[in-house]
């Protein structure tokens, strides 16, 4: 099944703990990158890769890092959370035509106390 | 920045009728416009697009239209069901996809 996965799905950590969220993709997209959805504020990108070692910054980065060495996987590292950091993230991807449609995961609902 | 705006957070709608949800962009260089659906504790799904060269794309019940001049689509669903209350967000892509804030649409039967 052609799928976007990402884990864990719920997490609670504390303000500084270092964590990743993982996202793999299982449809040979080039095209992967990082959401977060906050009321109101609909769903805001982080950062988006358009293949293999090639990332940049969306619209809000800050707090952010990614890595893409492999084209499946397109992890989200966030060095040292803040509260403000609470949310829902989603992982997508796409062919490189987005007309197409991007193809999201389930979502990560992300606690920092 | 908000270049892609969607104005009403919900709507609500007998099923069997026409449900109605707008959207509104600025930037004009956009070169094609989504609609996705979101269902609680899932991902958005794709749903629906359409090049800005055109001014209307169907697909069964759902139907989009652009409005270039007025930086305006919208999409209608004809005939409304129950199954179709969901969160639905528009997009626009360039570069990269752009989504508006949702809107709630609940189809009451």
């Amino acid at each position: 099944e052609a799928q976007v996965t990402q884990n864990p799905r719920y997490l609670i950590t504390v303000t500084g703990k270092k964590l990743t969220v993982t996202c793999s993709q299982n449809m040979n997209h080039e095209y992967m990158s990082w959401y977060r959805q906050d009321p109101g504020l609909g769903l805001r990108q982080i950062y988006y890769s358009m293949n293999v070692e090639v990332t940049d910054k969306g619209d809000v980065p800050e707090g952010y890092k990614v890595s893409r060495k492999e084209k499946r996987n397109f992890p989200l590292i966030l060095e040292s959370p803040s509260p403000n950091q609470t949310s829902l993230y989603f992982c997508a991807s796409s062919t490189f035509r987005a007309n197409y449609g991007y193809t999201f995961g389930s979502g990560t609902r992300l606690t920092v106390v | 920045d908000q270049q892609v705006k969607q104005n009403s957070p919900s709507l609500s709608v007998q099923e069997g009728r026409i449900s109605i949800l707008n959207c509104d962009y600025t930037n004009s260089m956009f070169d094609y416009f989504l609609w996705y659906k979101k269902y609680p504790a899932e991902g958005p799904t794709f749903l629906i697009s359409i090049s800005s060269i055109k001014d209307k794309n169907e697909d069964g019940r759902f139907t989009v239209f652009l409005n270039k001049s007025a930086k305006h689509l919208s999409l209608h669903i004809v005939p409304s069901q129950p199954g179709d209350s969901a969160v639905y967000f528009c997009a626009a892509s360039l570069r990269d996809m752009r989504f508006g804030a949702g809107t709630r649409l609940t189809v009451k039967p």
